[in-house]
């Protein structure tokens, strides 16, 4: 099945402790994003990949990394979350030149 | 600034009933506008996709139109089910850039 695949979920982190949210993707695409979602502010762009080690920023990339060595694995790094990053996290993916995104699931993520 | 709008930031309507949701957008230059839905707790699906030259375009019991004179674009629900409780996400596309605008979305409520 065709998908875009996070994890984890869920997690609950306290502030300062590095942590990693993976997304991989099967379908062969180029371009990979992520996003946070935030009530009353929609999704938000934080970075994004048109290939293999090619990552540029979004919208708010502050306290975030990124890395693409790989077509298929585009992780996210939080290398000290703070409380201002509890947020829901979607990781994105699509072929180059198209615009129809296949997201996934969604990770919550709660930092005290 | 390109930006994306949406009304009304929530509804609440009785199963069985129509809706229409609203998206004016100052996005330029504009390449193609999608409606995506968003059940809760889930990544956004697409359900249209409209260019600069169609003016509507069906999915079952949703109707998008789209004015590119007046930047605006509705998405109307016929009969109403349960199932379409989510949320409703308008996104337009930059022309010759891999960049996509993010409405905030509609939080659409269906009572039985």
């Amino acid at each position: 099945e065709a998908q875009v695949t996070q994890n984890p979920r869920y997690l609950i982190t306290v502030t300062g402790k590095k942590l990693t949210v993976t997304c991989s993707q099967n379908m062969n695409h180029e371009y990979m994003s992520w996003y946070r979602q935030d009530p009353g502010l929609g999704l938000r762009q934080i970075y994004y990949s048109m290939n293999v080690e090619v990552t540029d920023k979004g919208d708010v990339p502050e306290g975030y990394k990124v890395s693409r060595k790989e077509k298929r694995n585009f992780p996210l790094i939080l290398e000290s979350p703070s409380p201002n990053q509890t947020s829901l996290y979607f990781c994105a993916s699509t072929y180059s030149g198209a615009n129809v995104l296949t997201f996934g699931a969604g990770s919550r993520l709660t930092v005290l | 600034k390109n930006q994306v709008e949406q009304s009304p930031q929530s509804l609440i309507i009785l199963e069985g009933k129509n809706c229409t949701l609203q998206c004016n957008y100052t996005v330029s230059p504009f390449s193609n506008l999608r409606w995506y839905k968003q059940d809760t707790g889930r990544g956004p699906v697409s359900l249209t996709i409209m260019t600069f030259s169609e003016n509507t375009k069906s999915n079952g019991r949703y109707t998008a139109t789209l004015d590119a004179d007046t930047k605006q674009s509705s998405l109307h629900i016929t009969a109403s089910q349960l199932s379409d409780s989510a949320s409703y996400i308008c996104v337009v596309s930059v022309r010759g850039a891999q960049k996509l605008v993010f409405g905030q979305g509609t939080r659409l409520t269906i009572n039985p």
